[in-house]
Formats: structure tokens, C-alpha cells, sequence
């Protein structure tokens, strides 16, 4: 059974960082493209970055330069290194798995069950 | 980028309704759309990919279509559970994915 179960959320001061994790199980998080996804309160989904299962990474403009995905294939967990974070960043996360239609194309079908990351002083 | 655009925003619907939602993009996706449903607190689950292919377990009741820039969710009759928020997806040019703002259907 696919599962995926994120930690390391919490709330944090403007200009802090943390860095999220995503335990998988049931696939090997190497061989899939696999996502971050977030949703502020009360907001829609915005995807926030992606690892392909050969190491390239893509992150949407409003978080590139402060976080970074990884992860470790030794434990099949997936990461995200949030730097500089500011208020607008308060969110649930979501790892999700995507699943590979060709052309570096993927959908999500199967998601963690969120961790919420709150920015405030 | 590949914007999405839903409509309507939210959605009122008794049980046994047949209830439409349309997903446009801002350009043409070649079918690459996924459906999303996704109740309070929980996290989202795909409901169809390919804008009509069912994912496996979901119920026969919630249909895809569409072509071009034009796709629609359809619940061809509302069950209680189906009382939820629904979001599209493209994933035609990834990175980024790109969902719709989201559509909430709620209790007539």
C-alpha cells in the first residue's frame, strides 16, 4: 500500500527556515517524480516543486532561490529546505507522488495528508 | 505558463442532482487534465486523469470530458459524500502544474 506521511511543520518567525519530510512507502520515491504541493488557509492548490526520478529539480517562481527539494534514497524520504520564509508562505504542505504520462508530464495520485507550516512573529 | 480557470466558484446541489463543472485553459492541453476532489482537512484525491479516465476505486457516477481548452467534471447523481471542494489539473506543460482556483459544492 502507498503511503506517504509528512513531518516538520510548525510555526516559525519571518525570515526562519525549516525543512519538511515526506516518509514513503509502498514505491520507491527515486524511481517517480515526486511533489511538493500547498494550500494556504482557505485558498486553492499551488504547486510548489518538483524532483524527477533523475534528480532535476523545478520550483514555482514565488519559492525559487529560498527552498530546495532532495532526498535521501537510503531512507525514501523526500525533503524540502525552506529558507527566508515570510508570511505569504503559510500554507499546508502536501507531498504528493506524480505520475509519469511522458514528456516530463505527471498528475498526483497519491498525497501525504499535509503538514501545516505557519510564518509569524 | 498554462493558466486554469473554473466555473462556477461554488456550487449549490441536492442529492440525486446532476451537477457539471467546467475547467478552461488558457490554451490547448491535449487532454491532459486531472480532476481532484477534496473535502475539509483532508488531503486532495484524483479522481480522473486524461480528462476522462477513472481512476480505480472511484465511484462510476463522476465522469470526464472536453477537449482542447474545454473540460467538465460531471456527477451524474450527488451523493452525500460528494459534498466537497473539486480542483482540475493540466499537467500538458509541467513544471509548473497548474490547478483551477477550485470549485466548492455544497448542501441545497
Amino acid at each position: 500500500e502507498v503511503q506517504l506521511v509528512e513531518s516538520g511543520g510548525g510555526l516559525i518567525q519571518p525570515g526562519g527556515s525549516l525543512r519538511l519530510s515526506c516518509a514513503a512507502s509502498g514505491f520507491t520515491v527515486s524511481s517517480n517524480y515526486m511533489s511538493w504541493v500547498r494550500q494556504a488557509p482557505g485558498k486553492g492548490l499551488e504547486w510548489v516543486s518538483v524532483i524527477y526520478s533523475g534528480g532535476s529539480t523545478y520550483y514555482a517562481d514565488s519559492v525559487k532561490g529560498r527552498f530546495t527539494i532532495s532526498r535521501d534514497n537510503s531512507k525514501n524520504t523526500l525533503y524540502l529546505q525552506m529558507n527566508s520564509l515570510r508570511a505569504e508562505d503559510t500554507a499546508v504542505y502536501y507531498c504528493a507522488r506524480g505520475q509519469d504520462t511522458g514528456y516530463s508530464a505527471y498528475y498526483f495520485d497519491y498525497w501525504g495528508q499535509g503538514t501545516l507550516v505557519t510564518v509569524s512573529s | 505558463d498554462i493558466q486554469m480557470t473554473q466555473s462556477p466558484s461554488s456550487l449549490s446541489a441536492s442529492v440525486g442532482d446532476r451537477v457539471t463543472i467546467t475547467c478552461r485553459a488558457s490554451q490547448g492541453i491535449s487532454n491532459s487534465l486531472a480532476w481532484y476532489q477534496q473535502k475539509p482537512g483532508k488531503a486532495p484525491k484524483l479522481l480522473l486523469y486524461a480528462a476522462s479516465r477513472l481512476e480505480s476505486g472511484v465511484p462510476s457516477r463522476f465522469s470526464g470530458s472536453g477537449s482542447g481548452t474545454d473540460y467538465t467534471l460531471t456527477i451524474s447523481s450527488l451523493q452525500p459524500e460528494d459534498f466537497a471542494t473539486y480542483y482540475c489539473q493540466q499537467y500538458y506543460s509541467t513544471p509548473p502544474a497548474t490547478f483551477g482556483q477550485g470549485t466548492k459544492l455544497e448542501i441545497k
